[in-house]
């Protein structure tokens, strides 16, 4: 079973903290996201990455960076954190294609205060 | 821009009705389409996928989808629902290629009472 982790189920920040969450997957997949899910808003990229040391933005990315220095993990970072990044955050990967499903985690449930 | 609507944004049903939940892309192309559910708690997982041939596709737990190209929808049935379904369920699409990059729809959540 692929496995996709995430390092906090839940956690609380104060504004202008920097922020990051880590995400690791078994399955030896080439793509991994970050999506922020906000209600009646759905999932919204963040950013993804379809290869070690290369990442491409999404549709919202500002205000955080991310980092993949090995092909299991996938960080993502707040550089200082603010009250509009409370947001659940999950994490996928997948296989470099089009036809396959995206394997989601858990979440990071972040609550900025 | 491509992108994804989900026209039911709650959706409440007793159980053994009928579930048909609406999807609608915007793109010209070949697309890949997916159905995720979010049960309470759980990961987001899925239900179903259709990236060719047999337009009807059948999923988990008793969910079809049938992919209309003329009119751009990827509508999610069930004959008869259970309290189990209560969950939310997305809608999304990518337009193929190594990326993998999805667009989900805004989601419907769905209240199945006993």
């Amino acid at each position: 079973d692929v496995k996709v982790t995430q390092s906090s189920r839940y956690l609380v920040k104060r504004t202008g903290e920097k922020v990051f969450l880590e995400c690791v997957q078994d399955m030896d997949h080439e793509n991994m996201f970050w999506y922020r899910q906000d209600p009646g808003l759905g999932l919204r990229l963040i950013y993804f990455s379809y290869d070690v040391k290369m990442k491409e933005k999404g549709d919202i990315p500002e205000g955080y960076s991310v980092s993949r220095e090995k092909k299991e993990r996938f960080s993502l970072i707040l550089e200082s954190a603010s009250t509009n990044q409370t947001s659940m955050y999950l994490c996928a990967s997948s296989l470099r294609d089009g036809i396959y499903e995206q394997y989601f985690g858990p979440g990071t449930r972040l609550t900025v205060t | 821009a491509q992108s994804v609507s989900q026209h039911n944004h709650h959706v409440i049903l007793s159980e053994a009705a009928s579930l048909e939940l609406g999807c609608n892309y915007s793109y010209g192309g070949t697309v890949n389409l997916f159905w995720y559910v979010q049960y309470p708690g759980q990961h987001l997982q899925l239900l179903l996928k259709y990236f060719s041939g047999d337009p009807l596709v059948k999923g988990i737990k008793g969910f079809e989808a049938e992919f209309i190209k003329s009119k751009f929808s990827f509508n999610l049935r069930k004959p008869s629902v259970q309290w189990s379904d209560t969950a939310e369920y997305f809608c999304a699409v990518n337009t193929g290629g190594a990326t993998n990059k999805l667009i989900f729809g805004t989601g419907t959540l769905l209240a199945v009472q006993p």
